[in-house]
């Protein structure tokens, strides 16, 4: 099992519609990021997230990170066919630095 | 900006042969890890090192070796390739470690027959 799981783990959806991805652990983070990754790529990061209950807003996406650091959630509204790809939270352990962990995927597919 | 490279994009191992994946990095980040990546998921931690001549287990290190003798260069070793070691390999360099950007190369895609 890994530490941080991702749900759902495929979504197929239509241009114009909104999402919602999830990262949950029971585990404590200091910091939690969420990258992209196309096809035959690494991954790119699109934002960190450091203080419990943070919520950062980048155009289309908005990303939260829980209350108690140990969740977080990528929201996309009026998906586009350009914001394919697989998404993965990764996280930095409390005590455990020099370490992140990701999570297990999110694989979207957005429709013209 | 060459940024992480990684050598080579493609290989295939016969069962118990061994190999060397390169990992280069011109950004003079201290951190650098080695992932492996299976269709369709997550990537996972095999090894990690904060600075040269420093390296540490990650969470499937089974299989793997790795040297850290200057701060451009993190090579990955696997002696006897298995079956399960196919897989998609990546390295990542960052400058302060978790929570910092990481730059990922673009991937070792190893099968192992």
């Amino acid at each position: 099992t890994q530490l941080l799981e991702q749900s759902p783990q495929f979504l197929s959806i239509q241009e114009g519609e909104n999402l919602t991805v999830y990262c949950n652990s029971s585990s404590v983070f200091s910091s939690l990021q969420w990258y992209r990754q196309e096809p035959g790529e690494g991954p790119v990061l699109l934002v960190t997230v450091v203080t419990g209950g943070e919520v950062k807003k980048l155009k289309r996406l908005t990303f939260q990170f829980g209350d108690a650091r140990k969740d977080s959630s990528l929201h996309i509204t009026a998906a586009q066919p350009g914001d394919t790809g697989l998404y993965l939270c990764a996280g930095t352990r409390e005590g455990r630095g020099n370490q992140f962990y990701f999570g297990t995927g999110t694989s979207l597919t957005v429709i013209p | 900006n060459a940024g992480v490279t990684q050598t080579p994009k493609f290989r295939i191992l016969k069962i118990g042969q061994s190999m060397t994946l390169q990992c280069t990095q011109d950004m003079n980040h201290n951190y650098m890890y080695w992932y492996r990546q299976d269709p369709g998921m997550g990537l996972k931690l095999i090894y990690y090192s904060v600075g040269a001549g420093i390296t540490d287990k990650g969470e499937v290190p089974n299989g793997y070796n790795v040297s850290r003798s200057t701060t451009e260069d993190f090579p990955l070793r696997l002696e006897l390739a298995a079956p399960s070691q196919t897989s998609v390999y990546f390295c990542a360099s960052n400058t302060q470690g978790a929570g910092t950007e990481a730059f990922f190369g673009q991937g070792t895609r190893l099968t192992v027959v």
